[in-house]
């Protein structure tokens, strides 16, 4: 099941620049998409969501954008800091979680 | 938002045997979830749980393997029965508490010998 891809399994950046996670989807019928965060040992962590209907949502230093003629969003994390390591997860539903992509942010 | 607490944190497993991890959410939530994450892959929803029904369980997974209970709005267990090495994984539990959004509890490490 490849519905939802993140191409991308790991990205390094450094601390105070811009963090850009990506996520590639097939099925135009979604009508949400969450960005989950996950530290080692841990559960996964709500982070920001956007609607289908919408093309940007904004929270903080995180904002998520949405492209639905190319099906594709991605996640803006500005500044990155060092607490902003962790792997993070794309999922258009409780069904459907991308594979992740671990980010290093170094300081 | 909901503080979800699983048990056990981890445990090791003769193959053959059965373990059932417990859930508890610290706010009454219609819907629960089960998810498997093994080694290096993402997460994979195995059954939803409902407060009054019978899991509605993804295909791939049967109930024989993995019954689930339901008893109430803030608790679910899920069974792994005769296990195999094959299920050594990370199991977790989810509910949701908002709209769209879902809360996590810290998982449950499992090693089948």
């Amino acid at each position: 099941d490849q519905q939802v891809k993140q191409n991308s399994p790991s990205l390094s950046v450094q601390e105070g620049r811009i963090s850009i996670l990506n996520c590639d989807y097939t099925n135009s019928m979604f009508d949400y998409f969450l960005w989950y965060k996950k530290y080692p040992a841990e559960g996964p962590t709500f982070l920001i969501s956007i609607s289908s209907i919408k093309d940007k949502n904004e929270d903080g230093r995180f904002t998520v954008f949405l492209n639905k003629s190319a099906k594709h969003l991605s996640l803006h994390i500005v500044p990155s800091q060092p607490g902003d390591s962790a792997v993070y997860f794309c999922a258009p539903s409780q069904r459907r979680f991308g594979a992740g992509t671990r980010l290093t942010v170094k300081p | 938002s909901a503080v979800i607490s699983q048990k056990p944190s981890r445990d090791i497993c003769q193959r053959g045997t059965s373990l059932t991890i417990q859930c508890q959410v610290d706010s009454q939530v219609t819907m629960m979830f089960w998810y498997r994450q093994q080694p290096g892959q993402s997460l994979t929803l195995i059954a939803t749980a409902n407060q009054g029904s019978e899991a509605t369980y993804e295909s791939g997974f049967v109930i024989d393997k993995f019954p689930i209970s339901r008893p109430n709005l803030t608790f679910s267990t899920l069974t792994v029965s005769n296990m195999s090495p094959e299920d050594s994984s990370i199991y977790l539990c989810s509910a949701r508490a908002g709209p769209y959004e879902q809360y996590f509890g810290p998982g449950t490490r499992l090693t089948v010998t």
